[in-house]
């Protein structure tokens, strides 16, 4: 089965740096993948998808690798402020539905 | 509506009670999916319907628990003999289909608790 593995460790920076996040995965070639925020309570919300064929995805201040080879993608937020405290989630796009890692606790502190 | 709605927000039931949790999804999503997450934990796949039927029901935990989706629109999970062990957030989520390269709207989940 799907294996997807992300930091269960938090993640402590100070702000103004850079996060960086990993989701490795076996067994499954995805041809897409999503990163997602979930903060204490609520759903996830989707933040950003970079297709197999993409090596970078921007947004804003988020950038997503994705490299099919390693089965790694990359999760960076730069210049880092404590409202982007959250847990961050990669989920592998199957066929027909999303499978999630366990996501990384983000806390940016002042 | 303006996003994905469930109901009960949370649940306090006894053992080997039954519950039903709703899902309200976004007006026009043909595709929603049911994930359950233990504290601390990832999101676990349950099952996901394509308008009314359910391809993919492989991850329901064991017959106690049902879903069902009528008319395209609202869905119901089920459990059954409620066990202490079924304690968690259950999220639904819908998206405009299924398939790759579509994102999934959650609404903020309903938190069961078997006491």
């Amino acid at each position: 089965s799907q294996k997807i593995e992300q930091n269960s460790e938090a993640l402590n920076i100070q702000e103004g740096k850079t996060a960086t996040l990993t989701c490795n995965y076996t067994n499954y070639s995805p041809a897409y993948l999503q990163w997602y925020r979930q903060d204490p309570g609520r759903g996830p919300v989707f933040l950003l998808l970079i297709r197999e064929n993409e090596k970078e995805k921007r947004k804003e201040r988020l950038k997503v690798t994705f490299d099919t080879t390693l089965k790694q993608s990359l999760f960076h937020i730069t210049a880092s402020q404590p409202a982007d405290s959250a847990t961050y989630l990669c989920a592998l796009d199957t066929t027909d539905k999303l499978i999630f890692g366990t996501g990384t606790r983000l806390q940016v502190f002042p | 509506g303006a996003g994905v709605s469930q109901s009960p927000s949370n649940k306090v039931t006894e053992k080997g009670k039954d519950v039903e949790l709703r899902c309200d999804p976004i007006s026009g999503h043909t595709a929603l999916y049911w994930y359950r997450q233990s504290l601390g934990q990832g999101l676990e796949f349950l099952i996901y319907f394509q308008g009314n039927s359910a391809p993919d029901k492989s991850g329901l935990p064991s017959d106690r628990f049902s879903a069902e989706r009528t008319g395209g629109s609202v869905s119901t999970l089920t459990i059954q003999r409620t066990q202490q062990e079924d304690s968690a957030v259950y999220l639904c989520a819908s998206s405009y289909h299924t398939g790759v390269n579509t994102e999934a709207f959650f609404g903020q989940g309903t938190r069961l608790t078997v006491v």
